[in-house]
Formats: C-alpha cells, sequence, structure tokens
C-alpha cells in the first residue's frame, strides 16, 4: 500500500541552526501539506501546497519557514533559524489523486519527524 | 475562531464495552468533518469522512455520526486493538486545512 515517508525520524539541533526535514509523499497525489504537534497538544496545520505554490498558510507559519518541491517526489520543510518552542512531531501529508479532481482532504500522513531543538 | 472540542479526553473501556466519543464543532462553513486514529509516536491515519448532517459512516466496530453542531464515533464491542487517540478535524475550505481536535485517547481492556 502507498505511504508517506518522512526523513529523519528524529533529529536533535541547536537553537539557531536551520534545519530542513523530507517527506516522500504518495506518487499520484496532488496536495501537500505539513502539521506539526507539540508533545501533549492538538495536531496544528502549518501550510498547504499545490501546483508548485502554497495554497494556504497558518500563522505559525513565518518568514522563518518555507516548503519546497524541488524534484517530482520529494517535499521539504526548512526552518531557517530554529526556536525552543519549534521543538515538536512535525507531519507530512499528501492527497488529492491526479484526476479525481477536488481536493476532498482525505489526508495521508506520514510516521513524522520528531525535532528537539536544544 | 472556529473550534472542534472533543470529549472525553480519556475513556477507559472493558473489552466488550460499547460507548460514544464526542466532538463538538464551530465553523462558518463546514467542508467535511473527519476522523482519524492516532496511534502512539505515529502519523494520524484517516477513518471518515462526514459531510452533512444525517449522515453515517461504518467501518468494522466503528460507527460515525454527524448533526449540524456535533459528531459521534460509536464503537462497538471495543477490541484491545482499538485503544489509541481518536481525533476529529473539520474542513472549512478547498486547501485542506484540517483543524484538529486535542482528541480522545481510548484503552481497552482484555
Amino acid at each position: 500500500e502507498p505511504e508517506v515517508t518522512q526523513t529523519p525520524s528524529h533529529q536533535v539541533t541547536q537553537m539557531g541552526q536551520e534545519v530542513i526535514l523530507r517527506c516522500v509523499p504518495i506518487s499520484n497525489h496532488l496536495y501537500f501539506y505539513w502539521y506539526r504537534q507539540i508533545l501533549g497538544q492538538k495536531v496544528e496545520f502549518l501550510v498547504s501546497f499545490y501546483n508548485n505554490e502554497i495554497s494556504e498558510k497558518s500563522e505559525i507559519f513565518d518568514d522563518q519557514f518555507s516548503v519546497e518541491r524541488p524534484d517530482g517526489s520529494n517535499f521539504t520543510l526548512k526552518i531557517r533559524s530554529t526556536k525552543l518552542e519549534d521543538s515538536a512531531m512535525y507531519f507530512c501529508a499528501s492527497s488529492g489523486l491526479a484526476g479525481v479532481g477536488a481536493n476532498t482532504g482525505e489526508l495521508f500522513f506520514g510516521e513524522g519527524s520528531r525535532l528537539t531543538v536544544l | 475562531e472556529d473550534q472542534v472540542t472533543q470529549s472525553p479526553e480519556a475513556l477507559r473501556l472493558q473489552e466488550g464495552e460499547s460507548s460514544s466519543l464526542n466532538c463538538s464543532y464551530t465553523v462558518s462553513g463546514l467542508r467535511g468533518l473527519f476522523w482519524y486514529r492516532q496511534d502512539p509516536g505515529k502519523g494520524p491515519e484517516f477513518l471518515f469522512t462526514l459531510y452533512s448532517a444525517g449522515e453515517e459512516k461504518e467501518k468494522e466496530r466503528l460507527k460515525a455520526t454527524l448533526t449540524k453542531k456535533e459528531s459521534f464515533l460509536h464503537i462497538t464491542a471495543p477490541k484491545p486493538e482499538d485503544s489509541a487517540t481518536y481525533l476529529c478535524a473539520v474542513k472549512e475550505s478547498n486547501t485542506g486545512k484540517l483543524i484538529f481536535g486535542q482528541g480522545t485517547t481510548l484503552q481497552v481492556k482484555p
């Protein structure tokens, strides 16, 4: 069964360092997302990406964050200068089969990348 | 502000003891209510989508229902493998942005 894969599974970094989290979405999906979950809190939307551009972003997704789809398979989240409060589990998700049309919102999530900022 | 509130926060059941989880929501224009299951250390796994009041969906021991203000996830004769956190989320736009509740952590004891 197709799945969303994320790397690394866990990354520890020093405050102020740049971090890149990588995701390989399901191959024939059109919509890509990043969500995060701080320990013990709700899953929070960060950004959605469609047709090679950001379609929506949350207030959390400030200038320190960026996303990129550098090739036909990878989808990355970059945090330029990490802060302590960026420590969280970051989930990549994808949805929307090519040819089906509308984005139903049934998201397929990866297993997450745990980011620890010291 | 859009809100999704789930209750209870935690639920302990004996195997075979049926119960329901609640999700109350307030959104300006609902474009879908979603139930996900999340196992510890894993990403959410899609279960159901409901679009309109009165709609019901079933999968094995789970049944989801929707009214204009809330959704219920009914669990019939649960088994220990049903133990997980169940997340409710709403969608109000076409971009796939989901607003999640805090979840109900279900523990089913044999």
